[in-house]
């Protein structure tokens, strides 16, 4: 069955950086464009960014673009997002998510989510 | 950026009843954009209805979703115990940004 795992969360200063990656399993990865979609404790879902299957497509969400960086591997089946520059309203629980179909933005996949704390 | 606003931010209702969920948008979405989620405490979300009504795979008749322009719903036609959970409603263009609404939370009267 489809699955997506998430991986490197935890606690950073602000100003720190942390890598987050995904691992895909139980569909062809490389067929399918992938999302990182954020949510802050006890809010709502914000939408982060957003990667074609082969990456050549990428988008981000104004508040995170110029510090967080979206990537894939498809040979390891995985997602990653690089996030520089950390700040307190950074601190979510962040889930991948795999789109619908190849150049949809609705997303029918999620992993369980991994937290990301930004405090001093 | 287009704004989506859900109504009732909670609503209490019983099982077996008929839930109505609504979701307004700033300015006219396409149909083929709006999408509803379910969350439950501690979990991920789940995708309801993509395209404004067509549902996603395993997603009981029971949900139904309509709309068109700026006002789409989401229809609960009989509530089952496992149902009561925060709803979100997404848009989406043919290109971001992609929004959320702040979510209907449904809780059991």
């Amino acid at each position: 069955q489809v699955q997506l795992v998430e991986s490197g969360g935890g606690l950073v200063k602000p100003g720190g950086s942390l890598r987050l990656s995904c691992a895909a399993s139980g569909f062809t990865f490389s067929d399918y464009y992938m999302s990182w979609i954020r949510q802050a404790p006890g809010k709502g879902l914000e939408w982060v960014s957003y990667i074609s299957n082969l990456a050549t497509t990428i988008y981000y969400a104004d508040s995170v673009k110029g510090r967080f960086t979206i990537s894939r591997d498809n040979a390891k089946n995985s997602l990653y997002l690089q996030m520089n520059s950390l700040t307190a309203e950074d601190t979510a629980v962040y889930y991948c998510a795999r789109a619908l179909v190849a150049g949809r933005f609705d997303f029918d996949q999620w992993g369980q989510g991994i937290l990301v704390t930004v405090s001093s | 950026e287009i704004v989506l606003t859900q109504s009732p931010g909670t609503l209490s209702l019983s099982p077996g009843e008929r839930a109505t969920l609504s979701c307004r948008a700033s300015q006219s979405v396409s149909s083929n954009y709006l999408a509803w989620y379910q969350q439950k405490p501690g979990q991920a979300p789940r995708l309801l209805i993509y395209g404004a009504s067509s549902r996603a795979t395993d997603i009981p008749d029971r949900f139904s979703g309509s709309g068109s322009g700026t006002d789409f719903t989401l229809t609960i036609s009989r509530l089952e115990p496992e149902d009561f959970a925060v709803y979100y409603c997404q848009q989406h263009g043919s290109s971001p940004p992609i929004t959320f609404g702040q979510g209907t939370r449904l809780e059991i009267k």
